[in-house]
């Protein structure tokens, strides 16, 4: 089966520093690759996804990168602010399979 | 629209009672989902369906985990002879067609149970 790593399991940057996530999968038939963002006490939010026959997405100061050679894939946060502090989770799914996440990140912005 | 909900929210329950907990899924969300979420861990997979079916239980801890799903809609998951170590957050989530490549998850409030 499918084996997500991701790194750091925690992070703390000053306010309007970037943040960097980043996860590795082992199955290269995987094909989907969404970020989570889970703020304490409440659910998983999808808050970015990207497919694997795209490199790159953006919105707004929230990014995804995706390497299938190397199978991994970062998240990137600009100009965080004290709402973006909370635990994000990657995950990797196979078409007809399960989702896969990684341990998370949980990510402090210091005012 | 309405979301997935849970229910209940809160369940806390003696060692060695049955437990049994619910999945709204969002209308149509073919795919549903079981996780369980401990004390600041991760999400560890459960189990999860594709319509009524469930291709894959590997997930599930043990022989006292059952889960169902009837009519491609409501998910109960079933503990039995419930444990201390069985206490944590379970969430349920939903998504579109799989076969139609939407993936996206929808995650549901959660089912925080307690064994005392």
């Amino acid at each position: 089966g499918e084996n997500v790593e991701q790194h750091p399991s925690t992070l703390s940057v000053q306010e309007g520093d970037s943040a960097v996530i980043k996860c590795t999968y082992s199955d290269s038939a995987s094909n989907y690759f969404p970020w989570y963002k889970q703020e304490l006490g409440k659910r998983p939010q999808l808050i970015i996804d990207i497919r694997s026959n795209v490199g790159e997405k953006k919105d707004q100061r929230i990014a995804v990168t995706l390497n299938k050679t190397a199978k991994h894939f970062s998240l990137h946060i600009t100009e965080t602010q004290p709402e973006d502090s909370a635990v994000y989770f990657c995950a990797a799914l196979r078409t007809g399979n399960q989702f896969y996440f990684g341990t998370g990140t949980s990510l402090t912005v210091i005012p | 629209g309405a979301g997935v909900s849970q229910s209940p929210s809160n369940k806390v329950t003696e060692k060695g009672k049955d437990v049994e907990l619910r999945c709204d899924p969002i209308s149509g969300h073919t795919a549903l989902y079981w996780y369980r979420q401990s004390l600041g861990q991760g999400l560890e997979f459960l189990i999860y369906f594709q319509g009524n079916s469930a291709p894959d239980k590997s997930g599930l801890p043990s022989d006292r985990f059952s889960a169902e799903r009837t009519g491609g809609s409501v998910s109960t998951l079933t503990i039995q002879r419930t444990q201390q170590e069985d206490s944590a957050v379970y969430l349920c989530a939903s998504s579109p067609l799989l076969g139609r490549q939407n993936y996206e998850q929808y995650f549901g409030p959660g089912t925080r149970l307690t064994v005392t």
